[in-house]
């Protein structure tokens, strides 16, 4: 069964340090999410990406954030300048395109990965 | 703007126990509920979902019916099994396209016990 892949499954860094998670979405999947976690909080919406471009973005998603889909099958978040509060569990999610006609109730299931823990020291 | 509530955890239970964990929400327009499950080193799988009010949904033994008069979404199961033990989120959309973010709970740790 296809299944979102997410590396490495832990990465410790120091602060101010650029750290980069990658995911492997399922590969006939054209929508991709990034969500993150902070221990013992909600899960948040960081940002939505569709055809090499973002979708949508949270408050949370400021300039030290990107998003990139470099080679076709890699999804990539980059944090430039990481700070303290950047620890939390980093999941990546993809779905299938949107029904053709677009409609407004439909919902496409987001496929999860294990997520990343990003300890930032 | 959009939130979800879950019921403080974790919860811990006796196998064939009675599961309920409750859930409520907020939200401007129409939302789609869901309930995600996270298995201990995997990533979060959809349970079950309901998108219209008194829809119920259930999948391997787990029902939810969405109340808008509550604002509600209570997961429930009859009998849980130890290979229930997990996290569960519960969710919602609001979108008027067929890809859009989900607004999650806290999530609640269930363990079941032989």
């Amino acid at each position: 069964e296809p299944e979102v892949t997410q590396t490495p499954s832990h990465q410790v860094t120091q602060m101010g340090q650029e750290v980069i998670l990658r995911c492997v979405p399922i590969s006939n999947h054209l929508y991709f999410y990034w969500y993150r976690q902070i221990l013992g909080q909600k899960v948040e919406f960081l940002v939505s990406f569709y055809n090499n471009e973002i979708s949508e973005k949270s408050e949370i998603f400021d300039d030290q954030f990107s998003v990139e889909r470099p080679d076709g099958s890699n999804f990539t978040l980059k944090i430039r300048s990481t700070k303290l509060e950047d620890s939390a569990m980093y999941f990546c999610a993809s779905s299938e395109p949107g029904l053709a006609g677009g409609s407004t109730r439909a919902y496409n299931e987001q496929f999860f990965g294990p997520g990343t823990r990003l300890t930032v020291l | 703007g959009n939130s979800v509530t879950q019921m403080e955890g974790p919860v811990t239970l006796s196998e064939e126990a009675f599961l309920t964990i409750n859930c409520t929400y907020t939200a401007t327009g129409y939302p789609s509920l869901f309930w995600y499950v996270q298995y201990p080193g995997e990533g979060l799988q959809l349970l079950l979902k309901a998108t219209k009010a008194d829809d119920k949904g259930s999948n391997k033994g787990f029902e939810a019916t969405y109340r808008k008069e509550t604002t509600s979404f209570h997961l429930e199961k009859g009998s849980v099994q130890v290979s229930d033990s997990a996290v569960y989120f519960c969710a919602l959309s609001v979108s008027t396209g067929a890809n859009s973010k989900l607004t999650f709970g806290k999530g609640i740790t269930l363990s079941v016990r032989p």
